[in-house]
C-alpha cells in the first residue's frame, strides 16, 4: 500500500521558476528520500533526510522534514526543462531491524518545466 | 562500474503463464529489492533480499516468489499470470540499505 499522498499530482511551470512538491506520510520513519523518474523507467535517488534532521540542501534541491506533521517538501530552484520528470517521496519506516531496501513510495508528482 | 541491470527490458505474456525476471546488482551491493509499479502510481515493495536471505515481503500473493544467488544477483518469479500483473518491475540494490540504486526495469504486459 502507498504510504501517503503527494501534492500536487501535477505541476507545470516555466524555466527559471521554483517548483515545490509536498509529501505526507502516516507512520514513524527512519528517513525520507526523494527520487526522480524519467519516462516511466528507473528511479534515481536525489536526496535523503533523516528523522532527526529538519532541512537539507543538495545543489538546487532543498528538502524539509516535519515529523510532527508527518510531512516533507522538495523545492527545486531555478528549474530547467531537463527537470521535467516524476518525483516520488519514499519513507524508510521504523520497525524491527535494518530495512535493507524496503521503502514505501508516494503516488508521485509529475513536474513539467516549459522552456 | 555498471549500474543495476535488469533483463529482459520488455516481456509479453498471456494469462496463466509464468515469468522470470532477472537482476544484477551493482558490484559490492549485497541487498536487492523488487518493486512493482503500475502505470500512474508509485513503486510498491514486493521483496527484499540481503546476503541471500529474504528479509522482507510486501503484500503480494504467493504467486510471487524470488531468490538471491551467491553472486547476489536475483530472480523474481510470477506464476499463473493475471491481467493485473501488467506493470513495470523494478529491481534496486543498495550497500547499506538506505539509498537505493534502481535498474531501468522490466515492462511486463499480460494479455
Amino acid at each position: 500500500s502507498q504510504q501517503g499522498e503527494e501534492d500536487p499530482q501535477a505541476l507545470s511551470i516555466q524555466e527559471g521558476e521554483n517548483a515545490t512538491m509536498n509529501c505526507s506520510y502516516k507512520t514513524s520513519i527512519n528517513n525520507l528520500q526523494w527520487y526522480r523518474q524519467n519516462s516511466g523507467r528507473g528511479l534515481v535517488h536525489l536526496i535523503l533526510i533523516r528523522s532527526n534532521e529538519r532541512e537539507k540542501h543538495s545543489g538546487r534541491l532543498r528538502v524539509t522534514l516535519d515529523t510532527s506533521k508527518k510531512s516533507s517538501s522538495l523545492l527545486i530552484t531555478a528549474s530547467r526543462a531537463a527537470d521535467t520528470a516524476s518525483y516520488f517521496c519514499a519513507t524508510d519506516e521504523k520497525g524491527g531491524g535494518t530495512s535493507y531496501g524496503k521503502l514505501t513510495f508516494g503516488q508521485g508528482t509529475i513536474l513539467t518545466v516549459h522552456p | 562500474d555498471a549500474g543495476v541491470t535488469q533483463s529482459p527490458t520488455h516481456l509479453i505474456k498471456t494469462r496463466g503463464q509464468h515469468v522470470t525476471l532477472r537482476c544484477s546488482p551493482i558490484s559490492g551491493h549485497k541487498s536487492v529489492s523488487w518493486y512493482q509499479q503500475v502505470l500512474g502510481q508509485g513503486p510498491q515493495f514486493i521483496f527484499q533480499y540481503y546476503e541471500k536471505e529474504e528479509r522482507g515481503r510486501g503484500n503480494f500473493p504467493d504467486r510471487f516468489s524470488a531468490r538471491q544467488f551467491p553472486n547476489y544477483s536475483s530472480e523474481l518469479n510470477v506464476n499463473a499470470l493475471l491481467l493485473g500483473d501488467s506493470a513495470l518491475y523494478l529491481c534496486a540494490s543498495s550497500l547499506q540499505g538506505e539509498k537505493l540504486f534502481f535498474g531501468s526495469g522490466t515492462q511486463l504486459s499480460v494479455l
